[in-house]
């Protein structure tokens, strides 16, 4: 099955710092999702992005399928912003398979 | 749209008994999954429903774990004969097949806020 890596696995910044998260998958996908999962658990949707770049606030996301990775940007990154970032995949129309996270402490 | 909502929030159990969880997905979206969380994992998922066939089990749902989705409304994950290695978080997710029409959302899933179990 298809494998997913997300670097780095931890991440400490302090407020107001900028960040890169990066997921590789080993296979092609039609469907990509990243999120955030606040400190209560819930898993929030940040965007759906099979390919391309999209815009959100202070959140942008980029995927190139074609060399298999995609990109979560954070600017100005808040506390708010604490907790794990995950991204997941399927290649197929359903199944999504979820990487190990990355797992980010935004210090006041 | 009231989002995905799980039932009960947090369950403690002894270790031998039954449990069973609640699934209501958005209102309008056809497919529903169940993952499971453990601590410092991400979600691997466990079935999928669309509508009321039950489509893929994982490896990961053994015989005691029985999911079902009556109607292809709200769905149940029940557990029997918990073991403590069953504690983990229960995820449940939605999402519209074809995602909503003209926003180009593709297979977006939506997830509830989860139901914690331990067993004890």
């Amino acid at each position: 099955g298809i494998q997913v890596e997300q670097s780095p696995p931890d991440l400490i910044l302090q407020e107001g710092a900028n960040s890169t998260l990066r997921c590789n998958f080993s296979d092609s996908v039609n469907n990509l999702q990243w999120f955030h999962q606040n400190p209560w658990g819930q898993l929030i949707n940040l965007f759906y992005i099979p390919s391309g770049t999209k815009q959100n606030g202070r959140l942008s996301a980029t995927t190139v399928a074609t060399e298999r990775y995609s990109l979560l940007y954070i600017s100005s990154s808040q506390t708010t912003d604490s907790g794990v970032y995950f991204c997941a995949v399927a290649s197929g129309t359903y199944k999504y398979i979820f990487g190990t996270g990355t797992r980010l402490k935004v210090l006041a | 749209d009231t989002g995905v909502s799980q039932n009960p929030r947090h369950k403690i159990t002894k270790r031998g008994q039954n449990v069973t969880f609640r699934c209501d997905p958005i209102s309008e979206h056809n497919r529903l999954y169940w993952y499971r969380q453990t601590l410092g994992q991400g979600p691997e998922f466990l079935t999928y429903f669309q509508n009321e066939a039950q489509l893929e089990k994982s490896r990961l749902l053994s015989d005691r774990f029985s999911a079902e989705r009556p109607k292809g409304s709200f769905s149940t994950l029940e557990i029997q004969r918990t073991e403590q290695g069953d504690s983990a978080m229960y995820l449940c997710a939605s999402s519209l097949e074809g995602g909503a029409q003209g926003t180009g959302s593709g297979n977006t899933i939506y997830f509830g806020e989860g139901s914690w179990l331990t067993v004890v």
